[in-house]
């Protein structure tokens, strides 16, 4: 079954340095994996999607993902974080078990930027 | 153009009661799914809806049942209301419709907040 474990449940950093949160995966399949951000009291927002077609995915406001089979990872990154960035971060992965496209979410990172 | 609306945003009942959430999809989008998000959790996925039926369904209890309108909108119902259904619930869309690629992207809504007293 699919599933996806954030490695990190907090991460604090200071407003210009880089970001990394870090995602694990588990699938059977070649798997369709997203980041998603949630910011306070509203609904998620599509950053980027991996569909197997480059492993380097380029996503919204200079957030990128890389793809690595061989350690089911999938981490997020941003080579300079902004305050506005300051918000819950979901790794999710859709369930390719039966037909339809639930996605199955990690339980979040909630990443603080400090100035 | 208008993106997933989600209405009412903020709904107070009682153990017991019955409830009905309502969400409109995005413009051109077929399909709709439903999720909970418990505080401090992420979003599990109850069912979702494609040509007015349940194509796949989580892992939730019966109490929890849905509809699709011809327009593709969607209700969500929740009965016998217990404690432990206080959350925020999300609805998303998508379209590909019959091509279900795993791969399409969800659009979600700001969600209800329902809180059970």
């Amino acid at each position: 079954a699919q599933s996806v474990t954030q490695l990190d449940s907090h991460v604090s950093v200071s407003e210009g340095t880089p970001v990394l949160l870090r995602c694990n995966y588990s699938s059977s399949y070649s798997p369709s994996l997203f980041w998603y951000v949630q910011h306070p009291n509203k609904g998620l927002q599509l950053l980027l999607k991996y569909t197997s077609a480059a492993t380097l995915v380029k996503g919204i406001n200079g957030f990128e993902a890389e793809f690595k089979k061989s350690e089911t990872s999938f981490h997020l990154t941003k080579p300079s974080a902004h305050m506005s960035d300051a918000a819950e971060y979901f790794c999710v992965v859709s369930d390719e078990r039966q037909a339809g496209t639930a996605l199955i979410f990690g339980k979040g990172t909630t990443l603080s930027v400090s100035s | 153009d208008a993106g997933v609306t989600q209405s009412p945003t903020h709904l107070i009942k009682t153990r017991g009661q019955q409830v009905t959430l309502r969400c409109s999809p995005k413009s051109g989008h077929d399909t709709v799914s439903w999720y909970q998000q418990a505080l401090g959790q992420g979003p599990q996925f109850i069912f979702q809806y494609y040509e007015e039926e349940e194509r796949q369904r989580g892992n939730f209890p019966d109490r929890f049942s849905g509809h699709q309108f011809p327009n593709y909108s969607s209700e969500l119902n929740v009965n016998a209301l217990l404690l432990g259904d206080s959350a925020l619930y999300l609805c998303a869309s998508s379209s590909g419709g019959a091509y279900y690629y795993s791969n399409q992207p969800q659009h979600f809504g700001d969600g209800t907040r329902l809180s059970i007293l």
